[in-house]
């Protein structure tokens, strides 16, 4: 079965420091990855996304992520957290399923970002 | 604005009654998506449109969800003799090109409340 897992709950972290929010999955074939955010009261924003090729990919708001095929892992990161940074995140997985590509998402990872 | 709208924001109604909502996509995007959010849970797949065509309906939408998308722009989600457990965050999304490699771009949801 297809699936990704987002194993933090809640993730805290200094305004200034880096910050990682981890996501593995799980999907036959080629996965193709992706990192949405979601602010209060607004939908969800694309941040960024694998398909193929370097490993480590950027983003939107200075946030990349790597891919790891051995792990498994697509994990968030961003070298320097602001307090808007402070958000939902969610790492999603899309993959072939009978009618064509299926989305599917992770629970989600609350972002702290303290002053 | 040009991006996903989504009417209504709110909606408040009594188990048994119907409700219907409207996402209006990004105008060049040809594919339509409806999810559904629950509090600490990432977005659930429900169904699917290319253009006017529906290819996928999850597991999830029983006989009493209906959706539609009649001339391949907007579309409405109708769901019968609302449940209790139905309440949840109604989100819908677009997308174009590739299926597989094109990020999604939501709309701020609609809340439905069952009574």
């Amino acid at each position: 079965a297809q699936s990704v897992a987002q194993p933090e709950d809640q993730v805290n972290v200094a305004e200034g420091n880096p910050l990682t929010v981890k996501c593995t999955y799980s999907v036959s074939g080629n996965p193709y990855l992706f990192w949405y955010v979601q602010y209060p009261n607004r939908g969800l924003q694309f941040l960024l996304k694998y398909i193929t090729g370097d490993n480590l990919v950027k983003g939107s708001y200075g946030f990349e992520a790597e891919f790891n095929k051995s792990q498994t892992s697509f994990h968030l990161k961003k070298p320097s957290a602001l307090v808007s940074d402070s958000a939902l995140y969610f790492c999603a997985v899309r993959a072939r399923n009978t009618g064509g590509f299926k989305t599917i998402f992770g629970a989600g990872t609350r972002l702290f970002v303290k002053a | 604005d040009t991006g996903v709208s989504q009417n209504p924001r709110h909606k408040i109604t009594k188990r048994g009654q119907n409700v219907t909502f409207r996402c209006d996509p990004i105008s060049e995007h040809n594919r339509l998506y409806w999810y559904r959010q629950t509090l600490g849970q990432g977005p659930e797949f429900l169904t699917y449109f290319q253009n006017e065509a529906q290819l996928e309906k999850s597991r999830l939408l029983s006989d009493r969800f209906s959706a539609e998308r009649p001339k391949g722009s907007f579309s409405t989600l109708e769901i019968q003799r609302t449940e209790q457990g139905d309440s949840a965050m109604y989100l819908c999304a677009s997308s174009w090109g590739l299926p597989a490699y094109n990020e999604q771009f939501f709309g701020p949801g609609t809340r439905l409340t069952v009574l």
